[in-house]
């Protein structure tokens, strides 16, 4: 089965502080990519930030920036200068050319900021 | 630009009815994914949709289909449901199909089951 696993059901940073949330999935695909998504309580998925496989590259996004270890199958998400506004249920997906347009989402991780 | 439109946004059913849910893509996008969003389970794929025809379908009962017209806009149905049906439904749009479009979220459909 190919999973994604975001293993911090919870996470809380200090406003301007920086944080970083984890994520790891499983697939023995090669062609794939990888996303993380916000979700605030106004339940809008938001794209935050996104990541092909094929690319070593670690991409960046403003105050968000990915840590890509292809190898370890680990994508974990990086927020600098937290601000308030940033809190949010955070999931962690990706996508498989072969699949087409299923996308396979982790838990989530919800990230309080605290002011 | 509008963004994906997703009516009605909360919905009370009773168990053994059927709903239907709608979906508006943002203008010029063709592909439409549908999505089950439960605590329990997380974000499930349901299906997608690209003009017109089903491209994919995730794991679930024939109970739940879905149907795309040809300005874009999705249909979900759900018949005889059930209280597990309980759910948020998360519709996504993108301009085409393939995995480097990115896929832009409606704001979903809350469905509770009595």
């Amino acid at each position: 089965a190919q999973t994604v696993t975001q293993s911090q059901p919870e996470m809380s940073v200090q406003e301007a502080e920086t944080v970083t949330l984890s994520c790891t999935y499983d697939t023995s695909e090669s062609d794939y990519y990888l996303f993380w998504y916000k979700q605030p309580p106004s339940r809008q998925m938001i794209l935050v930030i996104r990541q092909e496989a094929y690319k070593q590259q670690n991409a960046t996004e403003n105050r968000f920036s990915v840590n890509f270890q292809k190898a370890a199958k680990s994508f974990s998400l990086k927020i600098s200068d937290s601000q308030l506004g940033d809190a949010a249920m955070y999931f962690c997906a990706y996508r498989i050319s072969s699949l087409g347009e299923d996308m396979r989402f982790g838990a989530g991780t919800r990230l309080t900021v605290k002011p | 630009k509008a963004g994906v439109t997703q009516t009605p946004r909360y919905l009370i059913k009773t168990r053994g009815q059927q709903v239907t849910l709608s979906c508006s893509p943002i203008s010029g996008h063709r592909s439409v994914s549908w999505y089950q969003q439960t605590p329990g389970q997380g974000l499930q794929f349901l299906f997608e949709y690209f003009s017109e025809t089903q491209r994919n379908k995730g794991n679930f009962p024939g109970r739940f289909s879905g149907r795309q017209f040809s300005n874009s806009r999705s249909e979900m149905n759900v018949s005889t449901l059930e209280l597990g049906d309980s759910a948020l439904y998360l519709c996504a749009s993108s301009v085409g199909t393939g995995v480097i479009q990115p896929q832009h979220f409606g704001d979903g459909t809350r469905l509770s089951i009595l």
